[in-house]
């Protein structure tokens, strides 16, 4: 069935350092590729995304990357600080508007 | 712009009993989904409407849980009986839907449910 593994569950990096995560979907009709960060007891709010067509985007320090061959995508933090600490969770949406997301990796960044 | 409402935030209620939850979507969403998210895990997709009609239920366990959107707004989530590994935080979302190609789902701030 469709399925996301995300990794590593979790990371712990320095502040000022970069975070990545990675993420390969099974699903060859997923087109969109949404990444939610979501703070303890908060809910899942989106921080970016990336549809098919495209390989790459960024946004200030957030970037994530596509690669539809291998069908992976990675987020991408850099000069991390700790408000940046939560949990992160990849998914993959296709056109049926549903997503299946990963289970979820903690990133810690200690000061 | 309003978000997603849902009510109640917090339940706790013993094996067996019933207990039902609310979402309010944002205003002209028409695509709704019920997600379950148990600690440590990511979402898991129960249910998905879009407007009034079940596009998705394949995940849903369809003898105890069961879920309406009857006006293609409001929708509730039931289970009855409850068990106890229906503790989880239940995520209501929605997004535009209707043709526009998959887009950003907005998520409601969830509740906590507790089976004893």
């Amino acid at each position: 069935g469709e399925n996301v593994e995300q990794h590593p569950s979790t990371l712990s990096v320095q502040e000022g350092d970069s975070a990545v995560i990675k993420c390969t979907y099974s699903d060859s009709a997923s087109n969109y590729f949404p990444w939610y960060k979501q703070e303890l007891g908060k809910r899942p709010q989106l921080i970016i995304d990336i549809r098919s067509n495209v390989g790459e985007k960024k946004d200030q320090r957030i970037a994530v990357t596509l690669n539809k061959t291998a069908k992976h995508f990675s987020l991408h933090i850099t000069e991390t600080q700790p408000e940046d600490s939560a949990v992160y969770f990849c998914a993959a949406g296709s056109g049926t508007y549903k997503y299946i997301f990963g289970t979820g990796t903690r990133l810690k960044v200690l000061a | 712009e309003a978000g997603v409402a849902q009510s109640p935030r917090y339940k706790i209620i013993e094996k067996r009993q019933s207990v039902a939850f609310w979402c309010n979507p944002i205003s002209g969403h028409a695509t709704l989904y019920w997600y379950q998210q148990i600690l440590g895990q990511g979402p898991k997709l129960l249910i998905q409407f879009q407007n009034n009609g079940v596009v998705d239920d394949s995940q849903l366990p369809k003898d105890r849980f069961s879920a309406e959107r009857l006006k293609g707004v409001d929708s509730t989530l039931k289970i009855q009986p409850a068990k106890l590994e229906d503790s989880a935080v239940y995520l209501c979302a929605s997004s535009l839907g209707a043709g526009l190609g998959v887009n950003e789902q907005f998520f409601g701030p969830g509740t906590r449910l507790t089976v004893l």
